[in-house]
């Protein structure tokens, strides 16, 4: 089944900073979503971007297909942003979401 | 928001005794899911539904059962608690065959 790599694992901001989140596929992409969940555990849908490039606030995000990878753009990072950021795509034999492992993401005041 | 709740959001349960977490949706969609999420392994498929009374198994459906007997609640039943069952547990809902929303999650411990 597909494979889907999250980078980096973890990443520390100072509040105000901008960061760039990668996800790369081991297969073609179909439907990808970013995802945060932030530290209550709820899952937040960020972003649903099989292709191109969406925009939503202070958060971007950009799809290649054809290169099998996402990029989640944060700029201006704020305290509450801190969580972690998931992307998936649907690549299960049952028609379910693979998740990547996440990338814990900490702003500090 | 896709009209999803879980209930309960946090139970604790003795080990060997059942237990079954409720999703409820409001928006009428076909296909239903169950993952659990643990540290290290993300999120995992346990059972999935695709309509009223057709279900299958996921990735670690052993020691679980589901049932759906109506379009709007997906039932999830641990038949006999284990500690390894210690979770969190999300349901989530397949919007027309393209975006996933999911359910606030529920916290379960077994003890």
């Amino acid at each position: 089944g597909i494979q889907v790599e999250q980078s980096p694992p973890d990443l520390i901001l100072q509040e105000g900073a901008n960061s760039t989140l990668r996800c790369n596929f081991s297969d073609s992409v179909n439907n990808l979503q970013w995802f945060h969940q932030n530290p209550w555990g709820q899952l937040i849908n960020l972003f649903y971007i099989p292709s191109g490039t969406k925009q939503n606030g202070r958060l971007s995000a950009t799809t290649v297909a054809t290169e099998r990878y996402s990029l989640l753009y944060i700029s201006s990072s704020q305290t509450t942003d801190s969580g972690v950021y998931f992307c998936a795509d649907y690549g299960g034999s049952q028609g379910n979401l693979i998740f990547g492992k996440g990338t814990k993401l900490s702003v500090k005041p | 928001d896709a009209g999803i709740t879980q209930s309960p959001r946090h139970k604790v349960t003795e080990t060997g005794t059942p237990v079954t977490l409720r999703c409820h949706q409001t928006e009428n969609h076909r296909y239903m899911y169950w993952y659990r999420q643990d540290p290290g392994h993300g999120l995992r498929l346990i059972h999935y539904s695709y309509g009223v009374k057709d279900t299958d198994k996921g990735e670690v459906s052993d020691g679980y059962s589901v049932s759906r007997s109506k379009t709007e609640d997906f039932l999830l039943t641990l038949e006999s608690a284990t500690s390894s069952q210690t979770s969190v547990y999300f349901c989530a809902i397949n919007r027309d065959n393209t975006e996933a929303f999911f359910g606030q999650g529920t916290r379960l411990t077994v003890v």
